[in-house]
């Protein structure tokens, strides 16, 4: 089976600029998180989708925002970018439904706001 | 709040030795937790699990435990080898998707 896949896998953007970023779960698979990772704060949770509905959401600005499509593809959007939101921003896949589980990780999109 | 502590932040052991990681979470609601390996310029890989009817789980070289009374976990990996350098992390899933993650070991196996 094919892993998670993220484009783009770098990206450069300008403050104040928006982005959107684009996530492939392996297949069969119906949830997908996000997470954002940096030096300093390490792995964070963003939000968690399944069947299209947002099931979980981390302490993350309303600027930070996603939707997942009916074939379990999944974006995640930022708006208004800032100087802080430089990171990798990583996605996961799951095979279950319910109950904490098992996720796979893409290898992520480098984005870098100057 | 919810939050996982990881310890050490580095470790450098000689191949063949073992290395021991240890993680304690604050949410008594975790039930599900796994490990994680990340090399440089790749997303992490999940390398184990162990969930919370299980106190120890085995996986050829890898090992992990679990403590829920003390609310701590633990890798432990033997006769380490060079490959196996790399940055670990641990993680306490508190519902659904949902993981927390510790801030990571950075493990250096010297040949």
């Amino acid at each position: 089976k094919a892993g998670v896949t993220q484009t783009p896998r770098y990206l450069i953007k300008t403050r104040g600029q928006q982005v959107t970023l684009s996530c492939s779960p392996i297949s069969g698979h119906r949830s997908v998180s996000w997470y954002q990772q940096t030096p300093g704060q390490g792995l964070q949770f963003l939000f968690e989708y399944f069947s299209e509905t947002q099931r979980n959401k981390g302490n993350f600005p309303g600027r930070f925002s996603g939707r997942q499509f009916s074939n379990s593809r999944s974006e995640m959007n930022v708006s208004t970018l800032e100087l802080g939101d430089s990171a990798l921003y990583l996605c996961a896949s799951s095979p279950l439904d319910r109950g904490s589980h098992e996720q796979y990780f893409g290898p992520g999109t480098r984005l870098t706001v100057t | 709040g919810e939050n996982v502590e990881q310890h050490p932040s580095t470790l450098s052991v000689q191949e063949g030795d073992s290395a021991v990681i240890k993680c304690t979470y604050s949410d008594s609601a975790s039930n599900y937790f796994p490990w994680y390996k990340q090399e440089l310029g790749k997303g992490p890989q999940l390398i184990i699990d162990i969930r919370s009817n299980v106190g120890e789980k085995k996986d050829q070289r890898i090992a992990v435990t679990l403590n829920k009374t003390a609310k701590h976990f633990s890798l432990h990996i033997t006769e380490t080898q060079p490959e196996d350098s790399a940055v670990y992390f641990c993680a306490a899933g508190v519902q659904g998707g949902k993981l927390i993650f510790g801030q990571g070991t950075e493990l250096s196996v010297k040949p």
